[in-house]
């Protein structure tokens, strides 16, 4: 039984940066693909951008494409999404995802973590 | 960029009534589309993938139908735990959300 588990909620200012971490258990980190996905209160899903560790190949968004990083690190099965120049707007519960069939036209998202709530204020 | 997306925004259901969600893509997706359910405060749960594909564990009352730009998810028997908000979802787009709610 796979699990993800993230980071705790982070309080940020405008500007800065975050990085969320998501560490898996359960299940072959290196078999998968990892997304992120956020949730501004109140709205719908948002994909931001996943990560193939045993390629190290990433895709992101357009949208988050000059301020999100997307990491892996195999040692300890953990996935992390740095997002940059923070603003108001970015508030939001971050969830990470294993990515099923990613190699295909129809990947999608098997487990879940728990989410992590960024806060952005100043 | 294909656009997904679904109806009613708002379904109201009494329990044990069937509840019909609709999903559209801009474009054709074949049938590489998965369905999720999440609640309050949870984060979403696989339901359907490749349209109509059932995850691990997820109860039969549950289907998924559909090929190219229209698809359907169907809750056969409403119970009280499936009242919430559900999405579809191809590759990186989600659809806006269709909040199933009790009658």
């Amino acid at each position: 039984q796979v699990q993800l588990v993230q980071s705790g909620a982070e309080v940020k200012k405008p500007g800065s940066s975050v990085k969320v971490s998501c560490k898996t258990s359960g299940g072959t980190f290196t078999r998968y693909a990892f997304a992120w996905v956020r949730q501004a209160p109140g709205q719908g899903l948002e994909w931001m951008g996943g990560i193939i560790p045993i390629f190290g190949t990433r895709n992101y968004a357009q949208k988050f494409q000059d301020r999100v990083t997307i990491t892996a690190d195999e040692s300890t099965n953990t996935a992390y999404m740095e997002l940059s120049r923070l603003r108001s707007e970015d508030t939001a519960v971050y969830f990470c995802a294993r990515v099923r069939d990613y190699s295909s036209s129809s990947p999608y998202f098997d487990s879940w973590g728990q989410g992590t709530l960024v806060t952005v204020s100043s | 960029e294909i656009v997904m997306t679904q109806s009613p925004a708002t379904l109201s259901v009494s329990p044990g009534e069937r509840a019909t969600l609709s999903c559209r893509a801009s474009q054709s997706v074949s049938r590489n589309l998965a369905w999720y359910q999440q609640k309050p405060g949870q984060a979403p749960r696989l339901l359907i993938y490749g349209a109509s594909t059932r995850a691990t564990g997820i109860p039969a009352r549950f289907s998924g139908s559909g090929s190219g730009t229209e698809f359907t998810l169907s809750i056969s028997s409403l119970q009280s735990e499936d009242f919430a908000v559900y999405y579809c979802q191809h590759q990186g787009t989600f659809g806006p959300g269709t909040k199933v709610d009790i009658k």
